[in-house]
């Protein structure tokens, strides 16, 4: 157990590009959340997981963004035509099926869009 | 709508001095209350949770308490130490929302001088 993995690090892409980014959970874990968070916020829920069913998106998830975790394990988050403002912090958390169980956090992915 | 709030933003301590973080949230029908740490460029690590039920919950030398009917949740550090800078986030799920969506306060950043 290496803990939630998310990759790339950091992704610098140009204005109307489409990215992708990967989130690995904990193996054990069934709920898988994505989070964006810029400097000197907070984090804000995007959406989350139960296996693989996407229960719940927040309105902040327009529909150039998806989220799929096909299998019930690893997750992508696709931005479609970026723009500026979608520069922030991606991060994706797991935890197990009760929500008295503490998120396990990965180290995010850092957008930047020129 | 849920909000949550923390005070100060940012805090800058000598080494070795006890301090108190806060957070006070509007709603306060809430199922539980993390307070997580931060550290620049990098994810979260959840330090406590209370559930609802619950009146504080310790950790080494930091104790969260939790008063759901006046909304406010505080995080005691004891003898605080350089190590212990990093940005300190609560965040709380709404009894309404039992699906693990955690909503943030902003963070109170913390800076511990040798």
């Amino acid at each position: 157990d290496t803990g939630v993995s998310q990759n790339p690090r950091h992704k610098i892409t140009k204005r109307g590009q489409n990215v992708t980014f990967r989130c690995d959970p904990i193996s054990e874990h069934n709920r898988l959340y994505w989070y964006r968070q810029t400097l000197g916020q907070g984090p804000e829920f995007l959406t989350y997981f139960q296996n693989e069913a996407q229960l719940e998106k927040s309105r902040l998830l327009s529909d150039r963004f998806s989220a799929e975790r096909p299998k019930g394990s690893f997750s992508t988050l696709e931005i479609q035509r970026t723009e500026q403002g979608d520069s922030a912090m991606y991060l994706c958390a797991s935890s197990l099926r009760h929500p008295n169980e503490k998120l396990f956090f990965g180290s995010g992915t850092q957008l930047s869009v020129l | 709508k849920q909000e949550v709030t923390q005070i100060p933003a940012a805090l800058s301590v000598p080494e070795g001095e006890n301090l108190v973080l806060n957070c006070s949230f509007t709603d306060s029908a809430i199922y539980n209350l993390q307070w997580f740490r931060q550290d620049p460029g990098k994810g979260l690590t959840s330090l406590l949770l209370i559930q609802s039920s619950q009146r504080e919950q310790t950790s080494g030398r930091l104790n969260a308490s939790l008063d759901k009917s006046s909304g406010r949740s505080t995080l005691y550090i004891a003898a605080s130490q350089p190590g212990d800078s990093a940005t300190y986030l609560c965040a709380v799920i709404s009894d309404y929302n039992q699906g693990g969506k955690l909503i943030f306060g902003q963070g109170t950043e913390l800076s511990v001088k040798p």
